[in-house]
């Protein structure tokens, strides 16, 4: 059973602050990985991708992945009220368009 | 990205019914696909709609129950079929306009509550 891990949270962080947000995949052959954000009651939008290991940086957002200890996780800088929402984390392998969805980690930036 | 629509927004049906769910969007893509999200939970995937194929559906999930269309290269339907109360959930329509894989955008849902 291919999963991928999520602690649910909430977490909560005051705004400026950094918020690190977490996942394990269970697939080693998942290629690629996902970060999505989720308002409540909309649609997931997508916020970035990452296949290599290291960092990707995307304006506030920074992905990491680690691909020998399964690990991805997304770095919100100078966090903002507006982030608060449940962030999802999905993974892909490479042979599939098929994205794998973890349960999410409900993030609150207090003001 | 692409501009994704999709009808009805949201839908309360009897038990025994079906609803037709439709997904728009403005630029031809090859694959679509379907997910469900069911209440407090994450996505999972249906089906992949491929347009000139049958649909390939994801374990768990059959044609009968969730019959797909995909007439042309902008436009599907996921059918939920005989509903029970279990169905109620947000369908999901999303695409990978650049066809990598790597970019997928989801239409805004459509919330289904099955009575």
């Amino acid at each position: 059973q291919k999963e991928v891990e999520q602690n649910s949270g909430p977490l909560s962080v005051p705004e400026g602050a950094i918020a690190s947000l977490n996942c394990t995949y269970s697939d080693r052959g998942s290629q690629s990985f996902f970060w999505y954000r989720q308002y409540s009651g909309k649609s997931p939008e997508l916020i970035m991708f990452i296949y290599s290991n290291g960092d990707k940086e995307d304006g506030r957002f920074t992905a990491q992945l680690n691909k020998a200890s399964q690990y991805v996780s997304l770095l919100i800088r100078d966090s903002q009220p507006s982030d608060s929402a449940t962030y999802l984390c999905a993974a892909r392998g490479d042979s599939s368009y098929k994205l794998i969805f973890g349960s999410g980690t409900r993030l609150l930036v207090r003001p | 990205s692409a501009v994704i629509s999709q009808k009805p927004s949201r839908d309360i049906c009897q038990r025994g019914t079906s609803l037709t769910i439709q997904c728009q969007v403005d630029s031809q893509v090859t694959m679509m696909f379907w997910y469900r999200q069911q209440p407090g939970q994450s996505l999972t995937l249906i089906a992949t709609a491929n347009q000139g194929s049958e649909a390939t559906y994801e374990s768990g999930f059959v044609i009968d129950k969730f019959p797909i269309s995909r007439p042309n290269l902008t436009f599907s339907t996921l059918t939920v079929s005989n509903l029970s109360p279990e169905d109620s959930s947000i369908y999901l329509c999303s695409v990978d306009p650049g066809g990598s894989g790597n970019e997928q955008f989801f239409g805004p849902g459509t919330r289904l509550t099955v009575l």
